[in-house]
């Protein structure tokens, strides 16, 4: 069975930009969460998805948002981009009975110039 | 905002001891996880204990929680190199909408051959 698959692993950008991040799910998931891991704050719940619904969200300004489309595929978006947005961005599946047992992605690293 | 705090933050052992991680956390818990992550990696899932359970294992891998004290530890018995990694403990909190993972801050731990 495939991992879950992010895209892309590693984009540079400049401030003000935007960016569009994609998260697969494993087959037959149907909750997807993001996560922003940065050195100085760890790591930080952004939103999570089940069946094409935002069913939690982070503490992250209105910049942040997600969607899930019906196959379980779920982007994130970060527009105007800071400085401070550069961090490593983590996509997790599950089942989405609850949280249990979260299945990660290698992440998208995201380098704001 | 973080709710598992681990100690210690970093740690350095030889091949074949034995390591000792520590978790606290603030409020009701549902579940505690460990995750594990290698440099730049996607996190790894471990093991997962529920609120009414003390102590878990599997494999090399044994970890006790004291509700009491909001606290969780996670032994890992006769290291080997490849455990060289940061180790998260994650909590889902009880009550509400239970649908993301509140992580610590991690423990770096290096094995040395």
């Amino acid at each position: 069975k495939a991992g879950v698959t992010q895209t892309p692993r590693y984009l540079i950008k400049t401030r003000g930009q935007q960016v569009t991040l994609s998260c697969s799910p494993i087959s037959g998931h149907r909750s997807v969460s993001w996560y922003q891991q940065t050195p100085g704050q760890g790591l930080q719940f952004l939103f999570e998805y089940f069946s094409e619904t935002q069913r939690n969200k982070g503490n992250f300004p209105g910049r942040f948002s997600g969607r899930q489309f019906s196959n379980s595929r779920s982007e994130m978006n970060v527009s105007t981009l800071e400085l401070g947005d550069s961090a490593l961005y983590l996509c997790a599946s599950s089942s989405g009975q609850g949280v249990g047992e979260l299945f990660f992605g290698e992440g998208s690293r995201l380098t704001v110039l | 905002s973080q709710q598992g705090e681990e100690d210690p933050q970093a740690l350095s052992i030889q091949e074949g001891e034995n390591a000792t991680m520590n978790c606290s956390y603030k409020t009701s818990i549902n579940n505690l996880q460990w995750y594990r992550q290698n440099s730049g990696r996607g996190l790894v899932h471990l093991i997962l204990i529920r609120s009414n359970e003390r102590e878990k294992h599997s494999g090399r891998l044994r970890v006790t929680l004291d509700t009491s004290k909001k606290s969780s530890s996670l032994l890992i018995t006769a290291s080997r190199a490849a455990d060289t990694a940061s180790y998260f403990c994650a909590t889902v909190n009880s009550g509400g909408s239970n649908y993301k993972l509140t992580f610590g801050k991690g423990t770096l731990l290096t094995v040395n051959p």
